[in-house]
């Protein structure tokens, strides 16, 4: 079953907007990572925060998580039509006897207009 | 390092046939994952391999699926007899470290069962 879910489901805003993608998780977690999908292509990781960091930065990417809240948000800042694709976020389960599972939300489609 | 390899990228058979689906991590990495996405599901784990030893196969969704892991360079994830369901795109994905690192994915096969 799938782990996370992410909101909204899809976005679509103008290039040179700013992108949010918000992701809830259901269990603890170890950490927390964001991935990108093209069209027809594999997925492509963009950036793993750990659950004792709040934030992080990756160029133009800045990755919050909430532990308490059980929630991550992804942030693209001055979006460009190259970054449309499916955002995803994935987690790993603390608790799962040392398992390496990681499982991933259902997705944000997110169209930039050029 | 070409990065993950699968092969064939598009399969179409018929229903009751023999499906393999092959994969190629990239070298050095101990951890490999094969993935079913579908637009009703989204992106499920049905197996993954340690060392080429199965780890968790809780995934799977019945008997008619299969993995083997012969060598490190080498996967092969097998349905039969194969039916319309099963049609999707399967990634495989590797990674040095579990879910504690980023993992690579190929470029998917994409499985239409008719």
């Amino acid at each position: 079953s799938q782990q996370g879910e992410e909101d909204p489901q899809a976005l679509s805003i103008q290039e040179g907007e700013n992108a949010t993608m918000n992701c809830s998780y259901k269990t603890s977690i170890n950490n927390l990572q964001w991935y990108r999908q093209n069209s027809g292509r594999g997925l492509v990781h963009l950036i793993l925060i750990r659950s004792n960091e709040r934030e992080k930065h990756s160029g133009r990417l800045r990755v919050t998580l909430d532990t308490s809240k059980k929630s991550s948000s992804l942030l693209i800042t001055a979006s460009r039509a190259a970054d449309t694709a499916s955002y995803f976020c994935a987690t790993d389960d603390q608790y799962s006897g040392g398992y390496q599972k990681v499982t991933f939300g259902t997705g944000t489609k997110l169209q930039v207009i050029p | 390092d070409a990065g993950v390899i699968q092969s064939p990228r598009h399969e179409v058979t018929e229903m009751g046939q023999e499906v393999t689906l092959r994969c190629k991590p990239i070298s050095g990495h101990d951890y490999l994952f094969w993935y079913r996405q579908t637009m009703m599901r989204g992106l499920e784990l049905l197996i993954y391999f340690n060392n080429n030893v199965p780890i968790d196969d809780s995934g799977m969704p019945e008997d008619r699926f299969s993995a083997k892991m012969p060598n490190a360079s080498f996967s092969t994830l097998k349905i039969q007899p194969s039916e319309p369901r099963d049609s999707a795109v399967y990634f495989c994905a590797s990674s040095d470290g579990g879910a504690s690192t980023e993992a690579f994915f190929g470029q998917g096969t994409r499985l239409t069962v008719v």
